[in-house]
């Protein structure tokens, strides 16, 4: 079963900030975060493994919350070039290997 | 490195007959991945390979698709025969090692009339 990624769309301007959550209904063992610009390939960002630890990356980064079943993808101070889709992969079998995408979500930033 | 190297880029063949798309992952990679990305559904895992060996193709949709890995420079990825449904982006994706990260190559843009 797909984790369900909220907000399903967000429009920012340049420099706000966005919060984007992963939530899944089985139990957690890693989080993968990906970026996908229009037309292109799913380009990694981060992982995010069991422990709850919040990794970063330039000016995005991420927490996972292992009771929770859930992970955040956090952008502050929005760049243009942040624009694109957002998806997580969730390990919910303790392989690593078999990823479930989530439904995605789509960040627009503006001028 | 090149990165994962996919071809065709596109793909149009009308229904009924056989597909074959292929992969050439970086080298060095242990797992493979094949996944299909359409609005509908998503990116979903059709069949993942590690050291070349078929590990999981629970995601594969039928019989009509199959995958080889015959080496660890190429795999394949084969529709037959084809059917207006399986009209979506296939993507195919390598890593080095256990939860590392997955590089994805550009796709092939599949589009069965």
């Amino acid at each position: 079963q797909q984790p369900v990624q909220s907000p399903q769309a967000v429009i920012l301007r340049e420099g706000e900030d966005a919060v984007i959550n992963c939530s899944s209904s089985k139990a957690l063992y890693s989080v993968h975060w990906y970026r996908q610009k229009h037309g292109e390939a799913p380009v990694f960002l981060m992982i995010l493994l069991k422990g709850g630890e919040q990794k970063g990356h330039e000016k995005i980064s991420a927490s996972f919350n292992e009771k929770k079943q859930q992970s955040s993808l956090y952008l502050t101070a929005s760049q243009l070039s942040y624009s694109g889709t957002y998806f997580c992969g969730t390990d919910n079998t303790g392989t690593a290997s078999k990823l479930t995408f989530g439904t995605g979500t789509r960040l627009q930033v503006t001028l | 490195d090149a990165g994962v190297i996919q071809s065709p880029r596109h793909e149009v063949t009308e229904m009924g007959q056989e597909v074959t798309l292929r992969c050439k992952p970086i080298s060095g990679h242990d797992y493979l991945f094949w996944y299909r990305q359409t609005m509908m559904r998503g990116l979903e895992l059709l069949i993942y390979f590690n050291n070349n060996v078929p590990i999981d193709d629970s995601g594969m949709p039928e019989d009509r698709f199959s995958a080889k890995m015959p080496n660890a420079s190429f795999s394949t990825l084969k529709i037959q025969p084809s059917e207006p449904r399986d009209s979506a982006v296939y993507f195919c994706a390598s890593s080095l090692v256990y939860n590392s990260p997955l590089h994805f190559g550009n796709g092939t843009r599949l589009t069965v009339t």
